[in-house]
């Protein structure tokens, strides 16, 4: 089943804007996950939190995590036309080996 | 380094046909090894995962299975496909919780089924 909801489905921004995208999900988390997917193409892990944290950075990525509301947001600051992607969240909520949980996404468009 | 291969990369099939995807993982030893389906529009789905040679856990009843022959080769399989079949399948592996203390995945390039 479906544990992270990524909000918006799409977002379409200019060249050098901003770009955030929530994340809820609805069970207790060891960690939360994003990864960005090119089209037609596999995931690339970004940026990891964990359930202790309540943000991270890596480079032009911000990631906030708030588990009494159960919602992360992932943050690209002064977006670039190769940041066009798709962008999920994934759950980690066993601590075992038995995989993550992702959303549906988010679509990201940057008009250059 | 460590790099996943995935093939084949597209995969074009008549319903009641067999289906074999398969992918290996070089350069790490035990991976947990992972199939998603993602169909179109979609978030992942995990259909299996596995921990070790032989060990197979289902996370959906469906129409597919998989095997793990070796330590880092992983291959997903139908003997009738459906249409429902369709979609992009995803092989990803990690280094497991011990090691990093966090499973995060690595994934291949995916193959593109589509089933008519």
């Amino acid at each position: 089943s479906q544990q992270g909801e990524e909000d918006p489905q799409a977002l379409s921004i200019q060249e050098g804007e901003n770009a955030t995208m929530n994340c809820s999900y609805k069970t207790s988390i060891n960690n939360l996950q994003w990864y960005r997917q090119n089209s037609g193409r596999g995931l690339v892990h970004l940026i990891l939190i964990r359930s202790n944290e309540r943000e991270k950075h890596s480079g032009r990525l911000r990631v906030t995590l708030d588990t009494s509301k159960k919602s992360s947001s992932l943050l690209i600051t002064a977006s670039r036309a190769a940041d066009t992607a798709s962008y999920f969240c994934a759950t980690d909520s066993g601590g075992g080996a038995d995989g993550l949980t992702f959303g549906k996404g988010t679509h990201l468009i940057i008009q250059p | 380094s460590q790099t996943i291969h995935q093939w084949p990369a597209t995969l074009v099939q008549p319903v009641g046909s067999p289906l074999s995807l398969e992918c290996t993982v070089e350069g790490t030893s035990n991976p947990n090894l992972y199939w998603y389906r993602q169909a179109a529009g979609r978030g992942l789905q995990l259909l299996f995962y596995s921990v070790g040679i032989g060990q197979i856990s289902s996370e959906v009843p469906q129409n597919l299975s998989a095997s793990r022959p070796q330590d880092r080769q992983f291959i997903l399989s139908s003997k009738k496909l459906l249409l429902s079949d369709s979609g992009f399948y995803l092989c990803a592996w990690s280094i497991g919780l011990l090691t990093s203390g966090a499973n995060v995945l690595t994934f291949g390039a995916g193959s593109r089924l589509t089933v008519l």
